[in-house]
């Protein structure tokens, strides 16, 4: 257990709905990181939020965005979804950001678009 | 942006024989940091390595990084069932306004009992 949590384990969707995914870091990390998994594109990188800002960037379409609340628990949000959507996501967690620290990976959320 | 390749994409391999996956780069690492996914899992790190022919070792897996940091391994010795998964490298990179991995392709390593 990495102590990152993610809700909700599975998501079946039709095309053009929209979706959160949460996530909950470890207790004490101030990063949170998303990334996406599917077969042909394998792990990507999506947006990484430390302590509630944005700060960088990655392979995130349009119709996708997330924020890092207060409490430091993260939403993914994705919109117009299309059957390519379909995919694992992850979050994952760190500490401190200006050093590369080895991130905490959670359970991730398996979506799937019909 | 850089990225890392590695190699091979799978492996099948005996119980107790040896196995090796391959991460390069044809620009020079800041650092390599090494993760097990298994199967229906969610990566794991394992390891980073930062200097230049760095060698760590964790039980009977040996992670090394190459003298002209472009390019590094992951040796496992007398494979076991429990090795099975797909064992990816990442690039990490932090640009004191965020950080990222960049992920190579994956070494989905397949154990025969």
């Amino acid at each position: 257990d990495s102590g990152v949590t993610q809700t909700p384990k599975h998501l079946i969707t039709a095309t053009g709905q929209r979706v959160t995914l949460r996530c909950s870091p470890r207790s004490g990390d101030l990063s949170v990181y998303w990334y996406q998994q599917s077969l042909d594109q394998g792990l990507q990188f999506l947006i990484h939020y430390y302590n509630g800002e944005e700060r960088a960037k990655g392979n995130i379409l349009e119709r996708f965005s997330a924020q890092q609340f207060p409490d430091l628990h993260s939403e993914l949000n994705l919109s117009s979804l299309e059957l390519g959507d379909s995919a694992l996501y992850f979050c994952a967690s760190s500490g401190r950001l200006a050093h590369i620290y080895e991130q905490y990976f959670g359970p991730g959320t398996r979506l799937t678009v019909t | 942006g850089q990225q890392v390749m590695q190699i091979p994409q799978y492996q099948h391999v005996q119980e107790g024989e040896d196995f090796t996956t391959y991460c390069n780069s044809s620009t020079t690492l800041s650092n390599i940091q090494w993760y097990k996914q298994r199967p229906g899992g969610h990566p794991v790190f394992l390891i980073q390595l930062v200097k230049s022919g760095e060698v760590k070792k964790q039980k009977r897996l040996t992670f090394q990084f190459g003298e002209a940091k472009k390019n590094s391994s992951l040796h496992i010795t007398a494979t076991q069932t429990t090795d099975v998964g797909t064992y990816f490298c990442a690039l990490g990179m932090n640009n004191n306004a965020g950080n990222m991995l960049t992920f190579g392709g994956g070494t989905r390593l397949m154990v025969k009992p």
